[in-house]
């Protein structure tokens, strides 16, 4: 069985500050890997996706990175704000779908 | 509107009825995918298929039914619901598995409550 680990559980820090969130995965042989937001009672957004061929995407503030080799993702959130609170999950696709069980962050102003 | 739409949004059942949760996509994306978030367990997919007619299992198929008769819909079927299938299910789209289309997007979710 696939797992997906995702560490801490819980984050809290104060407005401006930059912050990894860590995504760890048992098998190397993904297709690619891709990180979401949940607000509460909400969907999932998703944040990025990277192909298992690359190392890391941008998207504003984000950067994600990808180490297939050993089995782990960070997702590097720059500058940030509190309406950047939410939990953040990753999802790594081997064939199917397996998702960590997210961070949940909290960005105090 | 374009999409993933979910239906019911919030559905209270009682054990042993027969539950259909409705999922609907405008994008006319193959792949199609229902999991369910539990506390403690995260998300878990439970059915998905690649295109119309073609559903395969996920990680916690047991006690669901799958199908999907046109692309834009994959309706997830509970036979018989138990307590255990109390939960929160999404349903999610992508046109495709590996390359730039597996992006997958999601619905808002069905909270379902079984009594």
């Amino acid at each position: 069985k696939q797992e997906v680990t995702q560490i801490p559980a819980a984050l809290s820090v104060p407005e401006g500050e930059n912050l990894v969130l860590n995504c760890s995965f048992t098998d190397s042989a993904i297709y690619n890997l891709q990180w979401f937001r949940q607000d509460p009672g909400k969907g999932l957004t998703s944040l990025l996706l990277i192909q298992s061929s690359q190392r890391e995407q941008t998207s504003g503030r984000l950067n994600a990175s990808l180490d297939k080799s050993s089995g782990r993702s960070t997702l590097y959130i720059a500058a940030s704000q509190p309406g950047d609170s939410a939990t953040y999950l990753c999802a790594v696709n081997f064939n199917k779908f397996y998702f960590g069980s997210g961070t949940k962050l909290n960005v105090k102003p | 509107d374009a999409g993933i739409t979910q239906s019911p949004r919030y559905k209270i059942t009682e054990t042993g009825r027969q539950v259909t949760l409705m999922c609907h996509q405008t994008w006319s994306h193959s792949y199609m995918f229902w999991y369910r978030q539990d506390l403690g367990h995260g998300l878990r997919l439970i059915y998905y298929s690649a295109a119309a007619d073609i559903t395969d299992k996920g990680e916690v198929p047991d006690g669901y039914v799958v199908s999907r008769s046109k692309t834009e819909n994959f309706p997830l079927t509970l036979e018989s619901a138990t307590r255990s299938q109390t939960s929160v299910y999404f349903c999610a789209s992508s046109d495709s598995l590996a390359g730039d289309g597996g992006t997958q997007y999601f619905g808002p979710g069905t909270r379902l409550t079984v009594l």
